[in-house]
């Protein structure tokens, strides 16, 4: 079982929605991460937060927008997507600076 | 900055056969070494970590990875793989990020095709 929650597992939405993925952890880690995968590639960084501040924005378009309400949640919030940002979006946590990050399951995003 | 090169992109080998997943990488900085598994329709799982210490380090279920610094390597073994080994599997260096945590930066993978 993974330590880092994904919801939901699928989401379908047209390019006009609305939608928000959401992370959780209990662990008390202080960092968390989204990446995005496409197939058969490895993930690519989108967002970093630390202590609940956004540090690093790998050049995102602003139709992902991230949130993260307390040191246990993050969210990603979608709108106006594009039919290529259908991928597998993961979440990950980790505890501190030089720990490895751990990493939920993802949310597979498909954009009609 | 940190570049990863895993130089398979598919390994196929015989269940209970030894096997090599290859991974050099390269930084001017001081890393911290990973390999995560993927299983189809998840996420990333840790297999192996260097922090620091000894150069070998071994996960729990019969793999192990050597850091080589002259080399530049962290390359990733098992004795005798089995059928459910079948997986991607990612090399990854991290650096620590000013702000906290750390980035990681992947390799583009190497499939493991176990076969019987």
């Amino acid at each position: 079982d993974t330590e880092v929650t994904q919801t939901p597992k699928h989401l379908v939405m047209g390019m006009t929605n609305k939608k928000s993925l959401k992370c959780e952890q209990h662990m008390g880690h202080r960092a968390m991460y989204w990446y995005k995968q496409k197939a058969k590639k490895p993930p690519e960084l989108m967002f970093v937060y630390s202590y609940e501040k956004l540090s690093i924005n790998e050049s995102v378009p602003s139709r992902f927008s991230p949130e993260c309400p307390n040191s246990s949640l993050l969210n990603l919030h979608l709108h106006a997507l594009q039919p290529e940002d259908s991928a597998l979006y993961l979440c990950a946590s980790s505890q501190d600076r030089a720990q490895p990050q751990h990493f939920g399951d993802g949310t597979r995003l498909s954009i009609l | 900055a940190q570049s990863v090169t895993q130089l398979d992109s598919q390994v196929p080998v015989f269940e209970e056969a030894p096997v090599e997943l290859r991974c050099n990488y390269s930084s001017s900085v001081s890393v911290y070494l990973f390999w995560y598994v993927q299983y189809p329709n998840q996420g990333l799982q840790l297999l192996l970590k260097y922090l620091s210490g000894s150069t070998l380090v071994e996960s729990i279920n019969g793999f192990e990875a050597e850091f080589n610094k002259s080399q530049t390597s962290f390359h990733l073994r098992k004795p005798s793989v089995h059928i459910s080994d079948t997986a991607e599997y990612f090399c990854a260096v991290s650096v620590v990020l000013t702000g906290g945590g750390n980035k990681l930066t992947f390799g583009t993978g190497t499939q493991l095709k176990v076969e019987l």
